[in-house]
């Protein structure tokens, strides 16, 4: 079974701080994804990769980064967190298209934001 | 880009009956649309998915159909049992497994025993 794996279930964090979220997937897929999740608004993409190094905005990428220094490994960063960034935020990672393989989900970071 | 609307946000259902769960898409390109169930703690999981070239698919009591021309698809759910508690998503992208899955807004199913 694929595996996605989150740090952190619970993590709560001060205003202003520098805030890394990581995720670690043990199935080698080359896409990963970070989605946060809030009442009402479903998932919404943040960023994604597709490869090592390589990276793609996705809807809501303002006050976020991302690293993807190995395949196995996509982290998500808060360069200086605010309390609109309290949410739970969900990794997910899967084959490029043509594989026939879905998205598997981690089952997320609980962030709040102080 | 896509705009997914996902109705109801809540259903409440009584053990054995059926389930229905409703999504409309905009962007007629799309071609693939999954159902995810999300349990209590735990991220979302794939229940069943659909391609463009397929109008109905069936896994057990699990069912979902596409309507391209009218740009929806719908979740079915028969004989619900209470294990089937949970927000479910429908999402759509222009290829399987692709960089942008676009989601609904959820649906919290409760099944009363």
């Amino acid at each position: 079974d694929v595996k996605v794996t989150q740090s952190s279930r619970y993590l709560v964090k001060r205003t202003g701080e520098k805030v890394f979220l990581e995720c670690v997937q043990d199935m080698d897929h080359e896409n990963m994804f970070w989605y946060r999740q809030d009442p009402g608004l479903g998932l919404r993409l943040i960023y994604f990769s597709y490869d090592v190094k390589m990276k793609e905005k996705g809807d809501i990428p303002e006050g976020y980064s991302v690293s993807r220094e190995k395949k196995e490994r996509f982290s998500l960063i808060l360069e200086s967190a605010s309390t609109n960034q309290t949410s739970m935020y969900l990794c997910a990672s899967s084959r490029p298209p043509g594989s026939d393989q879905p998205q598997h989900f981690g089952d997320g970071t609980r962030l709040s934001i102080l | 880009g896509e705009n997914v609307e996902q109705h109801p946000s809540t259903l409440s259902v009584q053990e054995g009956d059926s389930a229905v769960i409703k999504c409309t898409y905009s962007d007629s390109a799309s071609n693939y649309f999954p159902w995810y169930k999300q349990e209590l703690g735990k991220g979302p999981q794939l229940i069943i998915d659909i391609r463009s070239n397929v109008g109905e698919k069936k896994d057990q009591r699990i069912a979902v159909t596409l309507n391209k021309t009218a740009k929806h698809f719908s979740l079915h759910i028969t004989e619900t049992q209470p294990e089937d508690s949970a927000v479910y998503f429908c999402a759509a992208s222009i290829s399987f497994g692709n960089e942008k899955l676009t989601f609904g807004t959820g649906t919290r199913l409760t099944i009363i025993p």
